[in-house]
């Protein structure tokens, strides 16, 4: 079956805690990105990547990295989670960037305290 | 940032009526515009990707159109049921291979 498996679904955490909230696909599509969606803001890019050693910053990068070792991985990390990261992530993934539908992942529910 | 407007923000209807919205994107640099269906809980699903100005998609109840010289597409329900009920957000997708999203419309259809 297609998916995108994203976990954890929920994550409650300490300010200045790493964290990874691991994505992972069985399409084999080159595009992933990570996206935040806060209430009123909509869905905010984060990171996307192109296919494998290929990142680039989307329009709220700051207090994130990813990377991109495998096709079927990519991992968004928190170095030094803080309180304003507390949001709903969701990674999506695609064919050839946007000449395709995304297929989203079920979303993973971050707080940080 | 690029601008991707979407209207109305929320909206009520009655089941079997047919409704619309807009979505608004810059009219340059343009490569694919995005629907997906957004129900509550649950994850976003793609329903059409527009490449072409003048194109038209259908899904059922459902169909789009695009225009990219002026930099809109509707969306469309004909017959709006209760499980159209959803936020709809729309998707630019510019030369610089990034995607982004509007703020969307929730709809809520009244049985």
């Amino acid at each position: 079956e297609a998916q995108v498996t994203q976990n954890p679904r929920y994550l409650i955490t300490v300010t200045g805690k790493k964290l990874t909230v691991t994505c992972s696909q069985n399409m084999n599509h080159e595009y992933m990105s990570w996206y935040r969606q806060d209430p009123g803001l909509g869905l905010r890019q984060i990171y996307y990547s192109m296919n494998v050693e290929v990142t680039d910053k989307g329009d709220v990068p700051e207090g994130y990295k990813v990377s991109r070792k495998e096709k079927r991985n990519f991992p968004l990390i928190l170095e030094s989670p803080s309180p304003n990261q507390t949001s709903l992530y969701f990674c999506a993934t695609g064919r050839e960037g946007q000449f395709y539908g995304y297929t989203f992942g079920s979303g993973t529910r971050l707080t940080v305290v | 940032i690029l601008n991707v407007e979407q209207s109305p923000q929320s909206l009520h209807v009655q089941e079997g009526d047919s409704t619309n919205f807009t979505c608004s994107f810059p009219s340059s640099n343009f490569y694919a515009l995005h629907w997906y269906r957004w129900e509550t809980a649950k994850s976003p699903e793609a329903l059409f990707v527009m490449t072409l100005n003048g194109d038209e998609k259908k899904k059922g109840r459902i169909s789009a159109t695009l225009n990219t010289k002026e930099g809109y597409s509707y969306l469309y329900i004909k017959g709006s049921q209760p499980e159209d009920s959803a936020t709809y957000l729309c998707a630019f997708g510019g030369s610089n291979y990034k995607l982004t999203f509007g703020k969307g419309t929730l709809l809520t259809v009244n049985p």
